[in-house]
């Protein structure tokens, strides 16, 4: 099946720092990339959708200059938390859309970000 | 914006039990996509059972079947013969089948049913 793939699982910075979150479509080109995020015991929340070679869409309330997204190929995008802050700890996930498969998603494994 | 509404923050069922999750949505499509997924310890999502609105079949998936109400908005999952890996939380999801200009064909989450199995 189709295996969507995410480094670093896990990473812990200072505040004001920035850092980069890989998502990777593995054997299969995404047209269509999703952002998550998810805190402790709540669901998932859409940030942004990002389509290969265009911006990336973010929901209302999401500051696109903090979490910057770049799609840059069919089978990556990059999510960007810059000048992180201890509120933005939270459990990152992004999900991949096959390219003519449109229904079904594939999830990554998630990436934990700490900020201290 | 279509809304998910899991009621059941938490259910508890013996092994080799049958439980059942429920879920309803709230839309004006007639034609979307329905999801069950699973989200483990591991907090790696899986795919339980997709479900589309025009089909009036319910899915199923080995020991896991859905029962879809189109009239009634309702979209509940049976896990039958319960087995202790099957403890996790579980999202039902939305997914329009038009790409709107925001959110192209991301999934509208509901808030999560945590099972727990018991020996």
């Amino acid at each position: 099946g189709a295996v969507v793939s995410q480094h670093p699982s896990w990473v812990i910075c200072k505040s004001g720092t920035s850092v980069k979150i890989e998502c990777r479509s593995l054997d299969f080109q995404a047209t269509t990339m999703f952002w998550y995020r998810q805190f402790p015991k709540q669901s998932l929340m859409l940030m942004a959708t990002s389509n290969e070679g265009s911006k990336a869409t973010y929901e209302q309330g999401v500051e696109k200059d903090k979490f910057l997204i770049n799609h840059a190929s069919l089978t990556l995008s990059t999510l960007t938390v810059t000048s992180a802050h201890p509120e933005d700890s939270s459990f990152y996930i992004c999900s991949a859309r096959e390219r003519g498969q449109g229904e079904t998603q594939y999830f990554g494994p998630g990436t934990r970000l700490l900020v201290l | 914006a279509q809304t998910v509404t899991q009621s059941q923050p938490e259910m508890s069922v013996q092994e080799a039990e049958t439980v059942t999750l429920s879920c309803t949505y709230d839309t004006s499509e007639s034609d979307y996509y329905l999801f069950w997924y699973k989200q483990p310890p591991s907090r790696q999502m899986i795919l339980v059972i997709r479900q589309e609105a025009y089909k009036q079949q319910n899915a199923t998936e080995n020991r896991f079947s859905v029962n879809f109400q189109k009239a009634a908005k309702s979209f509940s999952l049976k896990i039958s013969d319960s087995q202790l890996g099957d403890a996790a939380m579980y999202f039902c999801a939305y997914r329009s089948e038009r790409s709107n200009s925001n959110s192209g064909y991301a999934l509208n989450f509901g808030k999560g049913t945590s099972l727990l199995v018991t020996p």
